[in-house]
């Protein structure tokens, strides 16, 4: 089965400042998709990049961007010139196409921005 | 604007007692998720649904069931609550596999048994 790996509870950055947080997966398939979604305390669930495994090419969505390592199976998010709006709660979520679509999420990084 | 729209955003219950939770999405999305969310496990699977009347047991499927009688609308069921099922609930629908789309929330119900 697979399995999604957030190894950092808590993380803090100084605003303008840029952050990276980390995901790790653990899969057998060769064909899925990835993604960040960010939780401000609204609880709302905001898509904040998606990455197709079969690209080589890094997604990048303004002020975010991820680094997608296929053969190491880690995926992280690098947030740019961080806002005080950037503050939430961030998951990384893995979906395969074999399981009807769902989505498996890692534990969640609580990300602080600091004025 | 699309939306997953959940009936409570707040609910406190009683031990034992049946407890719904409704969730109606606007966007004829084939599937339809129920998650729990708990600090520090993230989001887990209860169950979900790829068609009108079928379902698919997720991670965590005890003490839940669910329902599917209109594609628009999916209801999560707790037969006889307890607290270890106070948690934050989300549900999410999805266009089918073979598309690239993420999946679209609701804001969440938060529940409390007592």
């Amino acid at each position: 089965a697979q399995t999604v790996t957030q190894s950092q509870p808590e993380m803090s950055v100084q605003e303008a400042e840029t952050v990276t947080l980390s995901c790790t997966y653990d899969t057998s398939e060769s064909d899925y998709y990835l993604f960040w979604y960010k939780q401000p305390p609204s609880r709302q669930m905001i898509l904040v990049i998606r990455q197709e495994a079969y690209k080589q090419q890094n997604a990048t969505e303004n002020r975010f961007s991820v680094n997608f390592q296929k053969a190491a199976k880690s995926f992280s998010l690098k947030i740019s010139d961080s806002q005080l709006g950037d503050a939430a709660m961030y998951f990384c979520a893995y979906r395969s196409e074999n399981q009807g679509g769902k989505l498996i999420f890692g534990q969640g990084t609580e990300l602080s921005v600091k004025p | 604007d699309v939306k997953v729209t959940q009936s409570s955003r707040y609910l406190v219950k009683r031990t034992g007692e049946k407890v719904f939770l409704e969730c109606v999405q606007d966007m004829d999305h084939e599937n339809m998720f129920w998650y729990r969310q708990d600090p520090g496990l993230g989001l887990r699977l209860i169950y979900f649904s790829y068609d009108v009347k079928m379902k698919e047991k997720g991670d965590i499927p005890e003490g839940y069931s669910v329902s599917r009688e209109k594609k628009e609308r999916f209801s999560l069921i707790l037969e006889s609550a307890s607290t270890n099922q106070t948690s934050m609930y989300l549900c999410a629908s999805s266009y089918p596999q073979g598309v690239n789309y993420g999946y679209t929330f609701g804001s969440g119900t938060r529940l409390t048994v007592v």
